[in-house]
């Protein structure tokens, strides 16, 4: 099992660029999460999903799209990147009721200039 | 404003101490309190949880220890080791919910 990936691992974008994180997971896991993690800030919920078709906004929705078109993929779009999107940020996939262990990817590193 | 205050934010320790990350919550709902452990470069990961009907839990060398009246957690790192030199988490769910809240995390630095 590959577990969750993440794909790119670093993006540079400019200011009102647009871009999508790609995530996949081969756990057949029903929910799959985004967060951002800022240095003294620990891991916020941007966006979550319960299963194919639904998703739902977590603690900073906003800039951000998502979809959850099947099981196994849940990718994080920038519609126009600002300076303040500048992070590390993570998927996540559980399984549906076992929220507390969530499985992580290693990240994408995004610089906004 | 954070759902679970998390402290110190950074520490030292020598090898062989036993350093403790405290955490705090406001929230009576939260019923599933885990510890992430992040070593540079990767994502979080499971280290261990804990209930609140368990006032401790023990795995390995790490122990969870729980005051549901306080609404408060800590986690103790027995003989510490370089190894355990990471960013640690504490966060807690609601476990029907499909929410995770995560402190503010504490780096930890185990001195050889």
């Amino acid at each position: 099992n590959a577990g969750v990936t993440q794909t790119p691992k670093f993006q540079v974008l400019k200011t009102g660029q647009s871009m999508t994180l790609q995530c996949a997971q081969d756990m057949n896991h029903e929910y799959m999460s985004w967060y951002r993690q800022d240095p003294g800030m620990g891991l916020r919920l941007i966006h979550y999903s319960v299963g194919a078709g639904i998703t739902d906004q977590g603690e900073v929705p906003n800039g951000y799209n998502v979809s959850r078109s099947t099981t196994e993929d849940f990718p994080l779009r920038l519609l126009s990147a600002a300076p303040s999107q500048t992070s590390v940020y993570f998927c996540a996939s559980s399984r549906h009721g076992d929220s507390y262990e969530q499985y992580f990817g290693p990240g994408t590193r995004l610089t906004v200039t | 404003q954070q759902q679970v205050k998390q402290s110190p934010q950074s520490l030292i320790v020598q090898k062989g101490g036993i350093p403790i990350i405290n955490c705090a919550y406001e929230n009576t709902a939260f019923d599933y309190f885990p510890w992430y452990q992040q070593f540079p470069g990767k994502g979080p990961a499971l280290l261990i949880a804990i209930r609140p009907d368990v006032s401790e839990k023990k795995e390995g060398r790490f122990t969870i220890s729980f005051n549901k009246s306080a609404k408060q957690f800590s986690l103790h790192i027995m003989d510490s080791q370089p190894g355990d030199s990471a960013t640690y988490f504490c966060a807690a769910s609601i476990v029907d919910g499909n929410k995770l809240v995560f402190g503010a995390g504490t780096i930890l630095r185990v001195k050889s």
